[in-house]
């Protein structure tokens, strides 16, 4: 059974400083891993999709990296802004492109002013 | 930007009594997901759907709950007898699969908040 995890569990940064989440999974046999960001209260926005095969993919000040072999995932965040203050969620899928994500416990993350 | 809508945003209701949580996935979607979110606890799968049938389901997903298409653009959650525990945040959402795009990224509505007294 696939288990995902997520370090830290909360982040408290200054703003303008650089940062990297952390993800884990136990299963290294994944079609891809998303990352989201969750306001609260509201829905997952998806961030990033890194696919199995790929190393990193890049949005603006956001980069992911992907170690399939290691079971681990970086989501690095440049230059933070208090905007950026939410919870990261990090969501494994199986092995075909409609099966289910697995989720972390996500990294609450608080970037002050 | 195409986007998943989920209605009703907050419903209570009494224990024992049907539920039905509605979504209007992206148009071009194939596949349909139901998850759901305890307050404080991490996002769970509930169920897949592809093809007009359920083509995964968790351990939660009982009896108690049912899937439907009622039509082209509608897809929906039944709680029946709703229990206590039942409360929590569904998420549905959809991904795209065809022969040209398959990456299997998720896109998320913003949730119906399920309040179970």
């Amino acid at each position: 059974k696939q288990e995902v995890t997520q370090i830290p569990a909360a982040l408290s940064v200054p703003e303008g400083e650089n940062l990297v989440l952390n993800c884990s999974f136990t299963d290294s046999a994944i079609y891809n891993l998303q990352w989201f960001r969750q306001d609260p209260g509201k829905g997952l926005t998806s961030l990033l999709l890194i696919q199995s095969s790929q190393r990193e993919q890049t949005s603006g000040r956001l980069n992911a990296s992907l170690d399939k072999s290691s079971g681990r995932s970086t989501l690095y965040i440049a230059a933070s802004q208090p905007g950026d203050s939410a919870t990261y969620l990090c969501a494994v899928k199986k092995e075909t492109s409609g099966s289910r994500l697995t989720f972390g416990e996500g990294t609450q993350l608080t970037v002050n002013p | 930007e195409p986007e998943v809508t989920q209605t009703p945003s907050h419903q209570v209701t009494q224990m024992g009594q049907e539920v039905i949580l509605r979504c209007v996935p992206i148009s071009n979607h194939l596949y349909f997901y139901w998850y759901r979110q305890i307050l404080g606890q991490k996002v769970e799968f509930l169920v897949s759907f592809y093809n007009n049938e359920i083509s995964e389901k968790s351990e939660i997903f009982d009896d108690q709950f049912s899937v439907e298409r009622p039509d082209g653009s509608n897809f929906t959650l039944k709680i029946r007898s709703t229990k206590l525990e039942d409360s929590a945040m569904y998420f549905c959402a959809s991904s795209e699969a065809t022969l040209m795009t398959n990456t299997g990224e998720l896109f998320f509505g913003e949730g119906s908040r399920l309040t179970v007294l």
